[in-house]
């Protein structure tokens, strides 16, 4: 089972890049890693997803190393809007505990 | 417009009776599924169906019913709801099985 393990908590000053990790020592050949946001009251939202090495778009970068048993979310100059929890999810089949998110972690963005 | 649209968002009801969440996607999605996140945040799956047909059911108690009349739609009816029952029920769908997720706003559980 490719189980994740993310930092329950971090905290960020507006402006700052943020890196949150997730380490996923068993994941599995074919398995991707993808993050999702989630603020509250509402459902998960996909931010970005790879496989290996550096996915890079719009909101976020996603570093994986050559082992791939981590991986990185980057948020560049946060803002007080990204205020969220953020979970890291590692699958490709359609095995439910692939499709189950750990407890995320929660980032606090303050002045 | 709502890509995932599930209703009612909020349900409060009591102990023991039968209730119904909806769920329709209006993305074109083969695949649709159920979520459940507790009050300590942990967001677990409940079942998957991947165009109408059944493809994942977790360890739920069989007073969980899902039901697809078709791939646009995916509904959960709960029998004889108990205490526990109470959490955020998320629907979601993709494009494809292990493709990113799509989710609803989530229906509030609340069972007194």
């Amino acid at each position: 089972l490719a189980k994740t393990t993310q930092p329950i908590s971090m905290d960020s000053y507006e402006g700052q890049e943020v890196n949150i990790t997730c380490s996923h020592n068993n994941i599995a050949t074919n398995d991707y890693i993808t993050w999702y946001q989630q603020f509250p009251s509402q459902g998960p939202r996909f931010i970005i997803q790879g496989y290996k090495t550096k996915v890079t778009n719009e909101v976020a970068s996603l570093f994986i190393p050559a082992d791939r048993k981590s991986s990185t979310l980057s948020l560049p100059r946060v803002s007080l809007s990204d205020t969220a929890v953020y979970y890291c999810l590692v699958g490709n089949t359609g095995t439910a505990s692939k499709l189950t998110f750990g407890t995320g972690t929660r980032l606090q963005v303050t002045l | 417009d709502t890509a995932v649209s599930q209703t009612p968002k909020y349900l409060v009801t009591q102990m023991g009776n039968d209730k119904s969440i909806k769920c329709e996607q209006n993305l074109g999605h083969d695949t649709m599924y159920w979520y459940k996140q507790d009050s300590k945040k942990f967001l677990k799956i409940m079942f998957s169906y991947n165009n109408k047909e059944l493809i994942i059911n977790e360890t739920v108690p069989n007073r969980f019913s899902p039901k697809s009349p078709d791939k646009a739609h995916l509904n959960l009816h709960i029998n004889s709801l108990e205490l526990g029952d109470s959490a955020v029920y998320f629907c979601a769908s993709s494009r494809g099985i292990n493709e990113k997720l799509f989710f609803g706003s989530g229906t509030q559980l609340s069972v007194l």
